[in-house]
């Protein structure tokens, strides 16, 4: 059973371009959250995704925006790079409440952005 | 403002000791407490968790010890393992469901053979 996926596992931008990273959770999940961990931090919670619509939002620009797809896979689109968006961006997923597995959030291995 | 507080940043313990991690947090609305590890090249796991209506919970060699009155919780790790070695983050949130996590910065654990 394959966990959460994300890809690409690495990327280097430059400042000013956009970015687009994309995960497909869990089998049997339905709720996505991504999350920013900069080097030596803790992950940093971004937004929330439930039947296609951002549900929570955490302390971040309007320049990071995202989509779920009918098929539950996620997108984070982050325009207009900064240097200070260098980090680990992880998504995780959970399933819905009641189902088995609603209580754990479950991340992937996430992607390495680098923008120099 | 950091909400979740968490000490100390780097810790080595001889192989067989106990490893202790400690946090605090500030937003009494905060219902759910859990911890993650984390290895290298890897996203976080939840490893063990808590509500503050308890004061311990254990389970297997880790036990998290809550002070509701003092808004502090621990991690403890018995008879710690090389295979330990890892970032381990103590957490919040609101309710238990709440992807809404805020996570401390981190404790890297190195645990000597």
């Amino acid at each position: 059973d394959a966990g959460v996926t994300q890809s690409p596992t690495h990327l280097i931008k430059t400042r000013g371009q956009q970015v687009t990273l994309r995960c497909s959770p869990k089998s049997g999940h339905d709720t996505v959250s991504w999350y920013q961990q900069a080097l030596g931090q803790g992950p940093q919670f971004i937004f929330q995704y439930y039947e296609e619509e951002e549900r929570q939002r955490g302390n971040f620009p309007d320049r990071f925006s995202g989509h779920q797809f009918p098929n539950y896979s996620s997108e984070l689109n982050v325009n207009a790079l900064l240097l200070g968006d260098s980090a680990l961006y992880l998504c995780a997923s959970r399933s819905g409440t009641g189902r088995p597995g609603a209580n754990v959030l479950t991340f992937g291995a996430g992607s390495r952005l680098t923008v120099l | 403002q950091q909400q979740v507080k968490q000490s100390p940043q780097s810790l080595i313990v001889q192989k067989g000791g106990i490893s202790i991690i400690n946090c605090a947090y500030e937003n009494t609305a905060f219902d759910y407490f859990p911890w993650y590890q984390q290895f290298p090249g890897k996203g976080p796991a939840l490893l063990i968790a808590i509500r503050p209506d308890v004061s311990e919970k254990k389970e297997g060699r880790f036990t998290i010890s809550f002070n509701k009155s003092a808004k502090q919780f621990s991690l403890h790790i018995m008879d710690s393992q090389p295979g330990d070695s890892a970032t381990y983050f103590c957490a919040a949130s609101k309710r238990v469901r709440d992807d809404k996590i805020i996570f401390g910065k981190g404790t890297r654990l190195h645990i000597l053979p």
